[in-house]
């Protein structure tokens, strides 16, 4: 069975300091690795990731996959507010065509951005 | 584009009723899904298809029953409601072609209480 453990589960920060969260991750066949941002509502995508030591980045956000350890993080830098929401973790497998897109989701950190 | 709509939007049961909660997603994506995701939690996945026709079991498929008889529309069905049936719904879709992974996109979920 697919397992994806996120850590930590909750995080409370301070505007402008920067933070690490992390997922590991065990998966049979592995295809890929997301990260999703929730902020009260709908899941939205952060990242993709499929090889490892490729770091992705958008703005602030910025993400790498290690295949060899199973993990990836994902790093926020100077964090505002806005960047409070649940961050969720999720593998899909390479197991088939019919398959290969089913997500596998860890529990997510709540991370809180004070100002 | 709408992208993914999920209605209704919040809906109370009792014990035993039944419901269908709808997704409709425009994008033209052959893959759709439903998840639940109960509080503190990441999401499960309780029922997919690939294509209009077709659909396989995820997770935590017990209690629920899907169809999908269009591209763009995949009903979950709840014949016999439950408590432990209380969790937010999410509807997704996304496109994959053979083996390529394509990021899932979220409707704005249903969130159902059985009392």
């Amino acid at each position: 069975e697919d397992k994806v453990v996120q850590s930590p589960l909750s995080l409370v920060v301070h505007e402008g300091d920067t933070v690490t969260l992390n997922c590991s991750y065990e998966v049979t066949n592995f295809r890929s690795l997301l990260w999703y941002k929730q902020e009260k509502k709908a899941p939205t995508f952060l990242f993709m990731l499929t090889s490892s030591g490729i770091e992705k980045k958008s703005g602030r956000l910025s993400s790498i996959l290690d295949k060899k350890e199973l993990f990836s993080i994902l790093n926020i830098t100077a964090t505002q507010t806005g960047d409070s929401a649940v961050y969720l973790c999720a593998v899909t497998p390479l197991r088939g065509e019919t398959s290969g897109s089913r997500l596998t989701f860890g529990e997510g950190t709540q991370l809180t951005v004070n100002p | 584009n709408a992208g993914v709509t999920q209605t209704p939007k919040f809906r109370i049961l009792k014990i035993g009723q039944s419901m269908t909660l709808q997704c409709t997603q425009d994008m033209n994506h052959n893959y759709m899904y439903w998840y639940r995701q109960d509080p503190g939690m990441g999401l499960k996945l309780i029922y997919y298809s690939v294509g209009a026709g077709i659909t396989d079991k995820g997770e935590v498929p017990n209690g629920y029953n899907v169809s999908r008889s269009t591209t763009e529309d995949f009903p979950l069905r709840l014949e016999l409601a439950a408590p432990s049936q209380t969790s937010v719904y999410f509807c997704a879709s996304s496109y994959s072609l053979g083996t390529s992974v394509r990021e899932q996109y979220f409707g704005p979920g249903t969130r159902l209480t059985v009392t």
